[in-house]
């Protein structure tokens, strides 16, 4: 299996831009999670989804922040209008169940950079 | 507001020494740990959770949970230039992991040759 996918690897935007983040589950695995790292606060769970519906979004920062999962394999995090204390990097991960111990494999990252 | 808490080092260990990483949590609740490591510019990756009090050895690696102190450990042994690392502590949210995990700011370990 080739991982979770994520792209872009990198991106550069100017302040108010949209910027679209995208993943690529493990196939097979009915959990997707989004997560923010920075230097600051660390790794930060921002929303994950089960079966494709969204469970939990209490992470999520602001409404200028939005995620979607129409599908098992493709989900989006979208941040309109983009600031610069967004720069991060976006992380995306899957699970096979979501049970106590189950592992959460981690895509490579998309790095955000909001000039 | 569940913290886990790590002291973000640099650790400098010798190599061929064990080296010793610690994690503190705040909720009383939670029940499963977990250990990644993340090389510079590198996604996370899961080295070993776990989930009941005591140790759990793993190759060189040996995780320790002390629920009723709320502290976990990871105990590197025989630790090598390739263990150079960030490791993150991480703690399931709700009795499980399946709601997403809370992580630590990590601890950056350097072993040196």
């Amino acid at each position: 299996d080739a991982g979770v996918i994520q792209s872009p690897r990198h991106e550069v935007t100017e302040m108010g831009q949209e910027v679209t983040l995208r993943c690529k589950p493990i196939s097979g695995h009915d959990y997707l999670f989004w997560y923010r790292q920075t230097m600051m606060r660390g790794l930060e769970l921002l929303i994950y989804f089960n079966n494709n519906v969204p469970i939990d979004d209490s992470g999520m920062p602001e409404d200028r922040f939005s995620a979607k999962m129409p599908n098992a394999s493709f989900s989006t995090l979208k941040i309109q209008p983009s600031e610069p204390r967004d720069s991060a990097v976006y992380f995306c991960a899957s699970s096979l169940s979501g049970g106590t111990t189950d592992t959460q494999y981690f895509g490579p990252g998309t790095r955000l950079t909001v000039l | 507001q569940k913290e886990v808490e790590q002291n973000s080092g640099p650790l400098s260990v010798p190599e061929g020494a064990i080296a010793s990483l610690n994690c503190t949590y705040s909720d009383r609740g939670s029940q499963s740990f977990f250990w990644y490591r993340q090389y510079s510019g590198k996604s996370p990756e899961l080295i070993m959770f776990i989930y009941s009090n005591g140790d759990k050895e793993d190759g060189r690696f040996t995780a320790q949970l002390n629920k009723a102190s709320q502290y976990v450990s990871l105990l590197i042994r025989d630790s090598q230039p390739s263990d150079s690392a960030t490791y993150l502590c991480a703690v399931g949210n709700s009795g499980g992991g399946a709601d997403g995990l809370t992580f630590g700011k990590g601890t950056h370990l350097i072993i040196q040759p």
